[in-house]
């Protein structure tokens, strides 16, 4: 069975800097493209970064780049996103997605149950 | 304001059809496949239609999905209650705003 697992979410001040962590179990992790997406209280979804299977093609939106890092561990089956410079615009539900084979090959056959990220003084 | 527009929303009575429309550009829609997501209240997305129109296991043939030229659309026969949620159209975006963009959700309300 294919899950994903995110941590790391919780209050941080503007300005400050958050790591959040996604574990995959269940699916050949190395083989897959992956996503962060999030989701603003009461607003739609919003893709956030994309890195595909070996690290070598990695995309942000334009809100976060400069200021997020995607990557991941092939070897401990996890994606991480490095949040820095964090604006309460942040604020949102930070879920994990499994892609495809190919970075555009497709979007959330998978997620995550999601972790809050709350920026606010 | 998203990249791809949908209703904010749409309703429809048990047993009914309703569509959802999701329209883009040829960057986006024209080019690329169209993926279609349902979120219940306070749950994760979940994936409904990929490529267009086709259903991953488990998603019940009530639920398909389209596509022309830069507009898609998902359609649901035989509406119940449980179908009352957020759907959400993606696909990818050869553009720089991209590489994937949401349409901005679509609110159905089974009256």
């Amino acid at each position: 069975e294919v899950q994903l697992v995110e941590s790391g979410g919780g209050l941080v001040k503007p300005g400050g800097s958050l790591r959040l962590s996604c574990a995959a179990s269940g699916f050949t992790f190395s083989s897959y493209s992956m996503n962060w997406v999030r989701q603003a209280p009461g607003k739609g979804l919003e893709w956030v970064s994309s890195i595909s299977s070996s690290s070598s093609y990695i995309y942000y939106a334009d809100s976060v780049k400069g200021r997020f890092t995607i990557s991941r561990d092939n070897a401990k089956n996890s994606l991480y996103l490095q949040m820095n410079s964090l604006r309460a615009e942040d604020t949102a539900v930070y879920y994990c997605a499994r892609g495809g084979i190919a970075v555009g090959g497709t979007l959330g056959d998978y997620w995550g149950q999601g972790t809050l990220v709350t920026v606010s003084s | 304001q998203s990249v791809l527009t949908q209703p904010p929303s749409a309703s429809g009575t048990p047993g009914q059809r309703v569509t959802i429309s999701c329209s883009g550009s040829s960057s986006n829609i024209g080019s690329n496949y169209v993926y279609w997501y349902q979120q219940l209240p306070g749950t994760a997305p979940k994936l409904l239609i990929y490529r267009n129109n086709q259903r991953p296991s488990g998603v019940p043939d009530r639920f398909s999905g389209s596509k022309s030229g830069t507009s898609a659309s998902l359609a649901i026969s035989g509406l119940r209650s449980e179908d009352e949620a957020d759907y959400y159209c993606a696909a990818w975006d050869d553009s720089l705003s991209g590489p994937w963009v949401f349409g901005g959700g679509t609110k159905l309300t089974v009256l």
